[in-house]
């Protein structure tokens, strides 16, 4: 299996601009989080799916944040309008249980 | 293999204990491990550590790390029933690619 998969890597873009970052969970995973991970505030849980379906969005940190999961196999977390302080890395981790879960590697996010 | 190994599996405590989890490992290409609370939703980040024999604190919780003997313990002062969690550690696997989480320590804090 090759894993969580998260594109793009990194990304670059200016205040402003909409950014799209995706996910595609490893097959057979129920679950699917989107982390967000500064080095001020550490790992934080924004959403996370079970069965395609949002259970817990609390962490999404005002209506810019919106994540969509369309199918099993993948699901997108969207900036819109991006700011400054959006910059960090943004982990997607999938899991068979809910306490057991596999990271992908993460996309690094600048916004200028 | 990168593996990691928790205990103990389960401990059930009354509210004002201490409690000391245990985590060992063996990977390949040490760069941290993490430790992480899970209560009914997913893991919150705890602690993050790389150097040996330097503690980290955050109010009652405490951890530190042995690099030597390949092992790291959480600490829980004055247990709350809040603490009652899952404690998982984890480290970024040889190939960065993954985290590798121990099975957890199930942790019961009775009032």
């Amino acid at each position: 299996d090759a894993g969580v998969i998260q594109s793009p890597r990194h990304e670059v873009t200016e205040m402003g601009q909409e950014v799209t970052l995706r996910c595609k969970p490893i097959s057979g995973h129920d679950y699917l989080f989107w982390y967000r991970q500064t080095m001020m505030r550490g790992l934080e849980l924004l959403i996370y799916f079970n069965n395609n379906v949002p259970i817990d969005d609390s962490g999404m940190p005002e209506d810019r944040f919106s994540a969509k999961m369309p199918n099993a196999s993948f699901s997108t977390l969207k900036i819109q309008p991006s700011e400054p302080r959006d910059s960090a890395v943004y982990f997607c981790a999938s899991s068979k249980l809910e306490n057991e879960q596999f990271f992908g590697p993460g996309t690094r996010l600048t916004v200028l | 293999e990168d593996k990691v190994v928790q205990s103990p599996l389960s401990l059930v405590v009354h509210e004002g204990d201490t409690v000391t989890l245990n985590c060992s490992y063996e990977v390949t290409n040490f760069r941290s491990l993490l430790w992480y609370k899970q209560e009914k939703k997913a893991p919150t980040f705890l602690f993050m550590l790389t150097s040996s024999g330097i503690e980290k604190k955050s109010g009652r919780l405490s951890s530190i790390l042995d690099k030597k003997e390949l092992f790291s313990i959480l600490n829980i002062t004055a247990t709350q029933t809040g603490d009652s969690a899952v404690y998982l550690c984890a480290f970024p696997d040889n190939y960065g690619q993954n985290f590798v989480f121990g099975p957890g320590t199930r942790l019961s804090v009775l009032p």
